[in-house]
């Protein structure tokens, strides 16, 4: 079946610009999760939906960074005013429940550059 | 969290297992050892995962020591395919559900 997509596949942006990151998750995955990949680091936890809430936003670097889930599906990372540092692959998986988040599904990422 | 550690980097020869260990002295009772690996550009996929028993799945075999405090990921034929980072991660799967990626180790396999 479909895996975790996720659009665009590469985005460059201005410094100050909005950009919206989207993810698709397996069908029927309750949980959904964000992480970002600065190059040549190890991934970095943003946040995680179960269902359409976040119970936990703690992993967002700044409020330039918001996420929202609407109807259980579709995940949308927001980033605003972007700065240099922003620059990244943004990685989103998904998983059957948050019980299960030992195996999550994750998708090809979006690199994020920021010029 | 219980920190992994990991060798940096580990070649290994085509068709040959290849072993890669973790150090995990610090975890606790209720914490799971996973196994990702994460393939040249994409994102990282689950490999297998326990507690205290031994586990094999299609891909991989994953051996826990008695004491938890070290395991070991077994792919039994590596192939070129299998070149990878791979990331060992102690968690609780209870109440957490992110995981936490170290800098894992990078396998080169070679023909």
């Amino acid at each position: 079946g479909a895996g975790v997509s996720q659009s665009p596949s590469n985005k460059v942006t201005e410094k100050g610009k909005d950009v919206e990151l989207r993810c698709d998750p397996i069908s029927g995955h309750t949980a959904l999760y964000w992480y970002r990949q600065s190059l040549g680091q190890g991934l970095e936890f943003l946040i995680y939906f179960q269902g359409n809430s976040a119970p936990d936003k703690s992993g967002l670097p700044s409020d330039r960074f918001s996420a929202e889930r609407t109807g259980g599906s579709v995940s949308t990372l927001t980033i605003q005013r972007t700065q240099q540092e922003d620059s990244a692959v943004y990685l989103c998986a998904s998983s059957f429940s948050w019980t299960l988040s030992y195996e999550q599904y994750f998708g090809p990422g979006t690199r994020l550059t920021v010029t | 969290d219980a920190k992994t550690t990991q060798p940096t980097s580990m070649d290994c020869a085509e068709g040959r297992a290849a072993n890669l260990p973790c150090n995990h002295s610090t975890i606790s009772g209720n914490e799971y050892v996973y196994w990702y690996r994460q393939i040249h550009s994409q994102g990282p996929q689950y490999i297998i995962h326990g507690l205290k028993n031994n586990e094999t799945n299609e891909m991989a075999s994953l051996i826990i020591t008695e004491d938890r405090k070290s395991s070991t990921l077994i792919l039994p034929h590596a192939t070129l395919r299998d070149t990878a980072v791979y990331y060992c991660i102690a968690e609780g799967n209870d109440n957490d559900y992110k995981l936490s990626f170290g800098a894992g180790t990078t396998v080169t396999v070679r023909a």
